[in-house]
């Protein structure tokens, strides 16, 4: 079946500018989360839905990230005012419940700000 | 301190080598433990669960000690094809919330 899929693949954007990047998981999969990762570094935490509950935002790192997630199912991570340590790869995962499931991710989204 | 940290390597091992990771939690009440496996410029997969009475499958034998808060990954018979970053992912919950992942071990494995 259909993995997590993501897009855009890439997008360069400028200084300032804000971005949209989308995120659809597995059907039927409650859970479903967004990391960063900057080159060589580890997934930085950034926030995670589960159902109907409240989104866990504690990994947002600051006031310019914001995600949602409509219906249950597809998620929208938008950065305002883009800054150059925004430049990364945003994974976006998705499981059947949350910690303690296998999570299936997203290739990624490469983000370049310029 | 880290909540989950591993060495970060780089590993480089012959063919056929043996070799071992370990990875170290700092949260005594975490429950769910797993490797994932990371290719270059790849997204992470699933290697393997990690379970309180170790596990194994094939080249691949997981253990968990919960006394020492550490779990680690053993590969037998390392293949070229073994070449990858090996992330430790820790979760508080069985069901619910979020996962840290440890920032990965490398492993090069050299003909």
């Amino acid at each position: 079946g259909a993995g997590v899929s993501q897009s855009p693949s890439n997008k360069v954007t400028e200084k300032g500018k804000d971005v949209e990047l989308r995120c659809d998981p597995i059907s039927g999969h409650t859970a479903l989360y967004w990391y960063r990762q900057s080159l060589g570094q580890g997934l930085e935490f950034l926030i995670y839905f589960q159902g109907n509950s409240a989104p866990d935002k504690s990994g947002l790192p600051s006031d310019r990230f914001s995600a949602e997630r409509t219906g249950g199912s597809v998620s929208t991570l938008t950065i305002q005012r883009t800054q150059q340590e925004d430049s990364a790869v945003y994974l976006c995962a998705s499981s059947i419940g949350g910690a303690g499931n296998e999570q299936f991710f997203g290739p990624g989204t490469r983000l370049t700000v310029l | 301190r880290k909540e989950v940290e591993q060495d970060p390597g780089p590993f480089n091992v012959p063919e056929g080598a043996t070799v071992a990771f370990n990875c170290t939690y700092s949260n005594s009440a975490s429950q769910s433990f797993f490797w994932y496996r990371q290719d270059c410029r790849k997204e992470p997969k699933l290697l393997m669960s990690v379970y309180s009475s170790g596990n194994e499958d094939g080249r691949f034998t997981a253990q968990l000690n919960r006394a020492s808060q550490y779990i680690s990954l053993l590969i037998r018979d390392s293949k070229l094809s073994d070449s990858a970053t090996y992330l430790c992912v820790v979760s508080r919950n069985t069901n619910a919330g979020k996962s840290t992942f440890g920032d990965g071990t490398t492993l090069t494995v050299k003909p």
